[in-house]
């Protein structure tokens, strides 16, 4: 049984460019999360998606935007790329409350 | 001040010492408790969840105060491969209408 899975591993961005991170949920689960863990902090919530709409969003901006598939799988768009965008993203897939993380993917803004 | 509070450390212990880590939370709503390892460069992955009674899982041991809003994480034993960064987090609200709130984390060294 695959676990969380996200692609790509690894990015490099310059600023203002747009990037789309992909995330595959652990089989069975619903609901989709993003999260942002910028070096030496701990992960910080993005958004939420279950049913294919975004049901709850953390204190990020517009620039910030997903989306939900049929098939529960989950993209994060990020426009207009800052230096500080610069961090570990994280998906984590879950049913009920414990949410399993994928190996996330690592974007650097130049 | 932060939801999810927790000294960053390092906490450099030898092997086989004890070690003890706090996190306090701010929103007395807060509902589920739990405490994540996150290994440098890899996905949080959750150690165990923190009951009001307390629970122990091998070395380890997870106690809630929920009258203080703390919470506490102690390790036995140390091991070299003990040796990770320990992620506090609380969760509120259910289902859809739940969110997860990460602390920043304590790291851990173990020494030979």
């Amino acid at each position: 049984d695959a676990g969380v899975t996200q692609s790509p591993t690894h990015l490099i961005k310059t600023r203002g460019q747009q990037v789309t991170l992909r995330c595959s949920p652990k089989s069975g689960h619903d609901t989709v999360s993003w999260y942002q863990q910028a070096l030496g902090q701990g992960p910080q919530f993005i958004f939420q998606y279950y049913e294919e709409e975004e049901r709850q969003r953390g204190n990020f901006p517009d620039r910030f935007s997903g989306h939900q598939f049929p098939n529960y799988s989950s993209e994060l768009n990020v426009n207009a790329l800052l230096l500080g965008d610069s961090a570990l993203y994280l998906c984590a897939s879950s049913i009920d409350n414990e949410q399993f993380f994928g190996p996330g993917t690592r974007l650097t803004v130049l | 001040r932060k939801e999810v509070e927790q000294d960053p450390g390092p906490f450099n212990v030898p092997e086989g010492a004890t070690v003890a880590f706090n996190c306090t939370y701010s929103n007395s709503a807060s509902q589920s408790f739990f405490w994540y390892r996150q290994d440098c460069r890899k996905e949080p992955k959750l150690l165990m969840s923190v009951y009001s009674s307390g629970n122990e899982d091998g070395r380890f041991t997870a106690q809630l105060n929920r009258a203080s809003q703390y919470i506490s994480l102690l390790i036995r034993d140390s091991k070299l491969s003990d040796s990770a960064t320990y992620l506090c987090v609380v969760l509120r609200g259910a289902g859809t209408a739940s969110k997860l709130t990460f602390g920043t984390g304590t790291r851990l060294q173990v020494t030979l």
